[in-house]
Formats: structure tokens, C-alpha cells, sequence
């Protein structure tokens, strides 16, 4: 079974700061990572996935994500927020035999002016 | 692709009554996942289907909840008798993927949510 730990559950930051949102993940067998965000009274949309090859993967939005398989962490990093990006952040694990994902509690992303 | 689509956006209903929610999913996706959100648990996964048949139900809280898919382009899930504790949001979602031996890369497309509130 796979699970998923998203460190923080609230990061308040300032807009043009830099942000880090943190996610831990636990599986025996390889899996495939993603981060979704949810913008109130809307569904999860995807940020970015990491299937294979390169451990840095890029998504919408100017976000990014390192995959570290030795720390078997899936960190989502921006270099400079803005209001616009103030939401919900989750990050999800599957492992490449199941279908199905395992989601973490989510992260809060608050961008202050 | 007008995405997953999900009925209704937002019902209202007394304590005791039948709820049914409805979705249609992504044409060409073989998996489909019915989740629950509320504030106090977070995003739960209540029910999985590949190809039309229900591989993993862990997660539907009591006999009360059913859900069906009985073809590739249509689910429901269904509450009866419905309760003040079911109010929350429900999420249905597709994804082209699924078990052993079968490419896909589990991306999961949401449906905008159905709002439930019992009374």
C-alpha cells in the first residue's frame, strides 16, 4: 500500500516570495507522483506529473516539482507567488500496478499581498 | 472535451430521502473514482470501477451508499436514506489507466462536484 504525507497544512507567504510545499511519500514498489490544486468551489486540477526520466518536472502555472527517490519526497516549489495562486495543494501517489491514487490531506496555500 | 460532467451541481435535500448522483466521464477513460470532501476528513475515495466493474469499495462508509456503472460513459452513486452526516461535497473523477499490464499514466480529471447538503 502506498501513502502520502504533506507536512504542512497551512504556508502562508507573500506574493513574489518564494514557496515550498512539502510531500513525503511510502510505497514497496515504484509508483507515479502528482500534485493537483484546488481553487475554491471547484474539482482538483493537475499541476504536473512525474512518470519517469528526468526527477525535476515542470507544470502549469510556473510550478515545479523534484522528484528524490532515496528521500522519497515530491517537493512543489515556485520561485515567485501570486494572489492568484492562494488554493488548495494536494499531492497524490500510485503505484504503476493499482489505478488508483492515494492522496495526501492537502496544503493550504495562502498569498498575501 | 467538455471534461467530466457531474449532476446536479448542488441538491438539497430532508433526512430519509433517496440522493442520486450523476457522471459522465471523459470519453476514452476505462477508470473512474467517486471521492467525498468535507472539511473534517478531507478528500476520501469512496469507490473505484475499471472497465464498468468496481474493483475497490473500502471506502463506502455503510450499506446506506451504492454506486453503479453500467456502461462506460455513465455512473451513479446513490445515498438511501440519506442523512444530516452525508452533507458534503462528492467529486467524481476519470483516468485512462488501471490494473497490471494495462499503459495509461493514472491522471485523474475531476468533475466540477455535487454540493449535497441533508437537512
Amino acid at each position: 500500500a502506498q501513502s502520502v504525507t504533506q507536512l504542512d497544512s497551512q504556508v502562508p507567504v507573500f506574493e513574489e516570495a518564494p514557496v515550498e510545499l512539502r510531500c513525503n511519500y511510502s510505497s514497496s514498489v515504484s509508483v507515479y507522483l502528482f500534485w493537483y490544486v484546488q481553487y475554491p468551489n471547484q474539482g482538483l486540477q493537475l499541476l504536473l506529473k512525474y512518470l519517469s526520466g528526468s526527477t525535476l518536472v515542470k507544470g502549469i502555472n510556473g510550478f515545479e516539482a523534484e522528484f528524490n527517490k532515496s528521500q522519497t519526497s515530491f517537493h512543489l516549489r515556485k520561485p515567485s507567488v501570486h494572489i492568484s495562486d492562494t488554493a488548495e495543494y494536494f499531492c497524490a501517489v500510485s503505484a504503476r500496478v493499482a489505478g488508483k491514487s492515494t492522496f495526501g490531506d492537502g496544503t493550504t496555500l495562502t498569498v498575501k499581498p | 472535451d467538455a471534461g467530466v460532467i457531474q449532476s446536479p451541481r448542488h441538491e438539497v435535500t430532508e433526512m430519509g430521502q433517496e440522493v442520486t448522483l450523476r457522471c459522465k466521464p471523459i470519453s476514452g477513460h476505462n477508470s473512474l473514482f467517486w471521492y467525498r470532501q468535507t472539511m473534517m476528513r478531507g478528500l476520501e475515495l469512496l469507490i473505484y470501477f475499471n472497465n464498468n466493474v468496481p474493483i475497490d469499495d473500502s471506502g463506502m462508509p455503510e450499506d446506506r451508499f451504492s454506486a453503479k456503472m453500467p456502461n462506460a460513459s455513465f455512473s451513479t452513486l446513490k445515498i438511501q436514506p440519506s442523512e444530516p452526516r452525508d452533507s458534503a461535497v462528492y467529486f467524481c473523477a476519470s483516468s485512462f489507466g488501471g490494473l497490471a499490464g494495462f499503459a495509461g499514466d493514472y491522471e485523474q480529471y475531476f468533475g466540477p462536484g455535487t454540493r449535497l447538503t441533508v437537512t
